[in-house]
């Protein structure tokens, strides 16, 4: 079967740090992305890893190992416009993204 | 550059009517896939449309069809409109030389209301 676990919900306080966890198991994969979505908006792309290893742009970070079918994504410096749901999904073959249920996250001062 | 122009933002709709969503891709794009994303929900594939024709097909009833065009705009059509239907419909596009999902952009959405 094809499925996608992250947590549903976080809280994390203003300037901290933040790990949102995603675990993933499909039938093919060709990468893992992360989306940043804000309430009645559209998804909008963080990063895609499709090799093992860390990807760090700015503040935001992610990382994949592929033989545990395991991602991260890190939020370093956390301010309040980053609290939104936060969508793991995996390419199962030629863009046809699997979507895990979104991670709630919301900063508090 | 314009991104993914999606239209209707908002509908309203009884149940058992149909329904048509239109959705404008990112210039430079030729690929169309469309997600239903229920409230609270990560999105869910529809299909994806290339070079006019339905290229993959997510687990969908065939009440949901689409239709590409030649200037690579897409339609998405749900008939005999059911409760459960009420979703956010997104449309993303991609370029075709990159893989697809590498260089998808989504659009604002469509809120879809059944009632």
């Amino acid at each position: 079967g094809q499925n996608i676990d992250q947590p549903t919900e976080m809280t994390a306080t203003e300037g901290a740090i933040v790990q949102i966890n995603c675990t993933y198991q499909t039938s093919g994969f060709n990468g893992l992305f992360w989306y940043q979505q804000h309430a009645g908006e559209a998804p909008t792309f963080l990063s895609y890893n499709v090799l093992d290893g860390l990807e760090e742009k700015g503040r935001f970070s992610s990382f994949l190992s592929r033989s545990k079918g395991y991602s991260y994504l890190l939020l370093k410096e956390l301010q309040m416009k980053d609290s939104a749901s936060y969508l793991c999904a995996a390419d199962n073959q030629g863009g046809k993204l699997i979507f895990g249920q979104g991670t709630e996250l919301s900063v508090k001062p | 550059d314009a991104g993914v122009t999606q239209s209707p933002t908002h509908l309203i709709k009884t149940r058992g009517q149909q329904v048509t969503l239109r959705c404008s891709p990112k210039s430079g794009h030729d690929t169309v896939s469309w997600y239903q994303q229920a409230l609270g929900q990560g999105p869910q594939f529809i299909f994806q449309y290339y070079e006019e024709e339905e290229r993959q097909r997510g687990n969908f009833p065939d009440r949901f069809s689409g239709h590409q065009f030649p200037n690579y705009s897409s339609e998405l059509n749900v008939n005999a409109l059911l409760l459960g239907d009420s979703a956010l419909y997104l449309c993303a596009s991609s370029p075709s030389g990159t893989g697809f999902g590498y260089g998808y952009t989504f659009g604002s959405g469509t809120r879809l209301t059944v009632v």
